[in-house]
């Protein structure tokens, strides 16, 4: 079965630092990836995903990821944080079920706090 | 835009009470999914629907059940609450394989 591994849990940077969040998975072939952010009191809202062609993908915000198949990474990438990137990232990658349903599989989230 | 909602933003319920969480989406979406929220854990899915009146267990389904009678309504229920599914649960919609899944406000229950 499909893991997820996001290894910060929690990280703490200064406005205008960069960022970057990682993201590994397990299971080898075709994937589809995404990261979800959650910011304080909101819903889960997509930041970019991932299917096919240009492994680096550009999100909203400024966000962009790179997916690495040889690494079975898709890490999270902003190179100047605003306090209002404060939120809660998740990343999620799919996995085909014996029914041929794809679902998600989402890694444990990591908590970024930017101060001003 | 895209709507999911989610009957309560806050519940709190006593063990042994039967409960309902309801989610309705706006958008003729396929697919819809229940997940509960845990801190560490990330989200976990606990039943999904693909199309009204079919169902599929997710990993944690052991203690709920889920009703879909209706296309935009996706209902979760917990037959016999008990104090370890105190959690965030929250729904979500898709139109099909690989699109986004558009996510709910949540219900935060508190079981005591």
């Amino acid at each position: 079965a499909q893991s997820v591994s996001q290894h910060n849990h929690h990280v703490i940077l200064s406005e205008a630092a960069s960022l970057e969040l990682g993201c590994n998975y397990s299971y080898g072939g075709t994937v589809n990836l995404f990261w979800y952010v959650q910011y304080p009191g909101q819903h889960l809202q997509l930041l970019l995903k991932y299917f096919s062609g240009d492994p680096l993908v550009k999100g909203i915000k400024g966000f962009e990821a790179e997916f690495i198949k040889s690494k079975f990474s898709f890490n999270l990438r902003k190179p100047s944080v605003q306090w209002s990137d404060t939120a809660e990232y998740f990343c999620a990658v799919s996995e085909n079920m014996n029914t041929g349903f794809q679902k998600l599989v989402f890694g444990t989230g990591t908590r970024l706090l930017v101060s001003p | 835009d895209v709507k999911v909602t989610q009957s309560s933003r806050y519940l709190v319920k006593r063990t042994g009470e039967k409960v309902f969480l309801e989610c309705v989406q706006d958008m003729d979406h396929e697919n819809m999914f229940w997940y509960r929220q845990d801190p560490g854990l990330g989200l976990r899915l606990i039943y999904f629907s693909y199309d009204v009146k079919m169902k599929e267990k997710g990993d944690i389904p052991e203690g709920y059940s889920v009703s879909r009678e209706k296309k935009e309504r996706f209902s979760l229920i917990l037959e016999s609450a008990s104090t370890n599914q105190t959690s965030m649960y929250l729904c979500a919609s898709r139109q099909g394989q690989g699109d986004e899944q558009y996510f709910g406000p949540g219900t935060r229950l508190t079981v005591t």
